[in-house]
């Protein structure tokens, strides 16, 4: 168990529906990450929070949206879903904002992701 | 041009042999750090060994160690005898700094598929 909790595991919905996905990172972790791994585009970063803001935004859809809440869970919403949208969500954590906070490659070390053991949805 | 090339797709070793996974990176950056995960069958993403672009000596984690060689942007995932248990998806990972276009997340290669045969 990594510490990083992610509910649903499975879910299986329909083309254009909407769907919640949430995460609760490990314990003393301040960041939460989002992950998405499909067959043919590998592991996309979406976005990361820290500490209740966004703090880094990658290959996220408008479709999509996240946020995290004060008790630093996190939720990452995915609606009008199309039969692409199917995929693996992982969410990670870490303790630090990480990036540009740390000028120094050595305190990469101390951001290390720590990932959930995913929610894989299908979309039909 | 892609940041983490993983240029095996796909890996077959005699279980006890060494085994070498290559990963070359792209980076402008002076200050990154590179990461390799370890995906088995279930699916989790399992944190394996970090190098800081800093570090002068090679990262070791058990049986795993991590030949860095920054000069030809190449960190290579190395595992000494190896076992069953090691055949999985095995990814190599970056995170640039402060200039690496303001994602703090990190940038994944494609993945080596590892089987370990008796």
């Amino acid at each position: 168990d990594s510490g990083v909790t992610q509910t649903p595991k499975h879910l299986i919905t329909a083309t254009g529906q909407r769907v919640t996905l949430r995460c609760s990172p490990r314990s003393g972790d301040l960041s939460v990450y989002w992950y998405q791994q499909s067959l043919d585009q590998g592991l996309q970063f979406l976005i990361q929070y820290y500490n209740g803001e966004e703090r880094a935004k990658g290959n996220i859809l408008e479709r999509f949206s996240a946020q995290q809440f004060p008790d630093l869970h996190s939720e990452l919403n995915l609606s009008s879903l199309e039969l692409g949208d199917s995929a693996l969500y992982f969410c990670a954590s870490s303790v630090d904002p990480g990036g540009g906070d740390h000028g120094q490659g050595a305190l990469f070390g101390a951001n290390v992701l720590t990932f959930g053991a995913g929610s894989r949805l299908t979309v039909l | 041009a892609q940041k983490i090339t993983q240029t095996q797709p796909g890996m077959f070793v005699q279980e006890k042999e060494a085994v070498t996974l290559d990963c070359t990176y792209d980076t402008s950056d002076q200050s990154y750090g590179l990461f390799w995960y370890k995906q088995p069958s279930s699916g989790e993403m399992i944190f394996l060994i970090y190098q800081g672009s800093y570090d002068e000596q090679n990262a070791t984690e058990g049986r795993y160690s991590l030949n860095f060689q920054k000069a030809r942007k190449s960190a290579n995932l190395v595992i000494s005898a190896s076992q069953l248990g090691d055949s999985a998806m095995y990814f190599c990972a970056m995170r640039e700094g402060q200039t690496g276009g303001g994602a703090d997340g990190l940038t994944f290669g494609k993945g080596t598929h590892l089987i370990i045969q008796p």
